[in-house]
Formats: structure tokens, sequence, C-alpha cells
């Protein structure tokens, strides 16, 4: 079965400093991932997604992350992020033919001034 | 575009009580809608699937019973929590896929259930 790793339940940054929220996936057959952020007592937002093309993925809010298909992973990256980006981040992938999302287990990004 | 409703944000139920949580997609056809719970500081975890007009399909270890889901229309999903115990306090979250063959699922923004 499909399985996602995001590898630190918790980051703590300070302001301005760039920051990389890690995902690894377990599937080795063709997957579409996403990014979603959670904010306290709300749902989830999508903030990018790769389905093909470009492994370098924009997406909202300054975001990005890559798709490394050899190493399975989607890392999302910052370059500076700001005390508005503290919430919780999600990576979640679908695999190819499922229409089931399977999502890590978060990473709760604080960031302190 | 793409917005998802739910209501209520939050409720508060007393055991054995039924709740009724409402699902919406305000500016788009959703043909599949899916239901997920989240328990404090830990991930999404699906319960079921439905699709417009037919039965929800649900994840293993979810009672369907207890958990009633109706998708009678392309805007609108149900989910009743029937006989409330408060184990079954938490997050609900619908998402919903506007068509076959689409990879995006829009989120709701979640009900807050407590049941005393």
């Amino acid at each position: 079965a499909q399985s996602v790793t995001q590898l630190d339940s918790q980051v703590p940054v300070f302001e301005e400093a760039p920051v990389e929220l890690r995902c690894n996936y377990s599937s080795s057959v063709s997957v579409y991932l996403f990014w979603y952020v959670q904010y306290p007592n709300q749902g989830l937002q999508l903030l990018l997604k790769y389905l093909s093309g470009s492994t370098l993925v924009k997406g909202i809010n300054g975001f990005e992350a890559e798709f490394n298909k050899s190493q399975t992973s989607f890392h999302l990256r910052k370059p500076s992020v700001h005390i508005s980006d503290t919430a919780e981040y999600f990576c979640a992938v679908l695999p190819g033919g499922s229409e089931k999302l399977v999502f890590g287990k978060g990473t709760k990004l604080t960031v302190n001034p | 575009g793409a917005v998802v409703s739910q209501h209520p944000s939050r409720v508060i139920c007393k055991s054995g009580t039924s709740v009724k949580i409402e699902c919406r997609s305000l500016d788009f056809q959703a043909t599949t809608m899916f239901w997920y719970r989240q328990f404090p500081k830990q991930s999404l975890m699906l319960m079921a699937t439905s699709n417009e007009g037919s039965k929800a399909t649900y994840e293993q270890g979810v009672e369907k019973d207890k958990f009633l889901i109706n998708h009678a229309s392309l805007t609108l999903s149900t989910l009743t929590v029937t006989s409330a115990h408060p184990e079954d306090s938490s997050f609900y979250i619908c998402s919903a896929r506007e068509g076959q063959g689409t990879h995006e699922q829009y989120f709701g923004p979640g009900t807050r259930l407590t049941v005393t």
C-alpha cells in the first residue's frame, strides 16, 4: 500500500530564514503529488501540485517543491518564511489509477520572530 | 472558484443524539465527495467516498450504519453521525472533486464535533 512519510513532525525556524519540509513516498508507480497547508481549525488549502512535466513546481505564498522520482521525494521549500506561514503542512500522494489521497502525518511549521 | 463549504462549523451534541453535517460545492458540480476525520494533531483519515446518486464506499473499520453518508445531488453531500458518543468527537472535513479524471480535491473548512 502507498505510504507517505513526512520526516519532521515539527520544524521551528526564525522569520526570513529558508525552510525545507521533507516528504517521501513509497509507490513505484506513477503518482500525483500535493502539498496542503492547514491553519488552526480550518480545512486544507492547496499549496501546489505535481501532475507531470517540470519537476520544479511553484505554488502559492512563495512555496515551491521539487519532484525527485529516483528518490521518491517531493520536498517543499520557501527561501524566506513569514510569521504567517506558521501552520501545519501535509504532503499527499494520489497513486495513478486511484481516487484516494494518501496523506502524510503532517509537519508543524512554527515561524518565530 | 472551486469553493467547498461545510455547515455547521462547530456543533455540540449530547450522547445518543444524531448530528448532520453538510458539505456543499458552491461553484462547481462535484461528482465525487470525500469525508475525512482528523484527530487532534494528526493527519486526515479517509472515512468514505461518495458518488452522486450511489451508495458511499466506506473505508475499512468505518461503521457505515453509524456514519451515514448521502450524496443526493452534484453539489451536496451529508454526513450524519448517529447515536453519537464522546469518542466520535473530532474534526470532520469533506472534499469534492469536480469530475472523473480530475485529480484535485477541494477541501471544506471542516466541522468540529463535540459530543458531551
